[in-house]
């Protein structure tokens, strides 16, 4: 079975630019987490869909961080404009209804120049 | 506090036993999970214990839990070189989803 798959692994872009970052849930997870792991601020959750719907964004830095989850197959975090200060890698977790165990993405690395 | 609490770094022989240590915040937490990362990867399940047990093996490792201190330990007999990576505690926030709260990371290195 496919695991959670994110796109692009790897991402460089310039001070402004507007940034896309995918996921693709497991098939049948309800749930979808997007996280932000850098050395400072280690691993922080950034927004969680439950049924497509988001719950808490309050992890969110600020304005210029959006998500989406048009279905059950797909989310986008989206930030524009893009800052050096963004820096980081992106994950992207599902899980199962009814289940706390969370299956992450292998990540997004975002380098802002 | 607010924050799940670890210990940045261990560092242990290949043989030896490692401990990882984790103290969460709400008492009411009903599962623990443990998670690990290696370079350039997501984070991986590795075991998990529900809050009404004090200990759970499950080959080389064993989580032990204890409620009223809330404190939650890792061992891994054995430890090799393959376990270099950064492992995670994480218990679940009762907010009635499906939310975890992760500890700030354990980076272990083992030596030959």
């Amino acid at each position: 079975d496919a695991g959670v798959i994110q796109s692009p692994r790897h991402e460089v872009t310039e001070m402004g630019q507007e940034v896309t970052l995918r996921c693709k849930p497991i098939s049948g997870h309800n749930s979808l987490f997007w996280y932000r792991q850098t050395m400072m601020r280690g691993l922080e959750l950034l927004i969680y869909f439950n049924n497509n719907v988001p719950i808490d964004d309050s992890g969110m830095p600020e304005d210029r961080f959006s998500a989406k989850m048009p279905n059950a197959s797909f989310s986008t975090l989206k930030i524009q404009p893009s800052e050096p200060r963004d820096s980081a890698v992106y994950f992207c977790a599902s899980s199962a209804r009814g289940s706390f165990e969370q299956y992450f993405g292998p990540g997004t690395r975002l380098t802002v120049t | 506090g607010e924050d799940v609490e670890q210990s940045l770094f261990l560092s242990v022989r290949e043989g030896d036993s490692s401990v990882i240590n984790c103290t969460y915040t709400d008492s009411s937490s009903t599962y623990l999970y443990w998670y690990k990362q290696e370079p350039g990867a997501g984070l991986q399940l590795l075991t998990y214990i529900f809050s009404n047990m004090d200990m759970k093996q499950d080959q080389r490792l064993t989580v032990l839990l204890n409620k009223k201190d809330k404190h939650l330990s890792l061992r891994i007999a054995d430890t090799q070189t393959g376990d270099s990576a950064i492992y995670f505690c994480a218990e679940v926030m009762n907010t009635g989803f499906q939310k975890l709260v992760f500890g700030t990371g354990t980076r272990l290195l083992v030596s030959p």
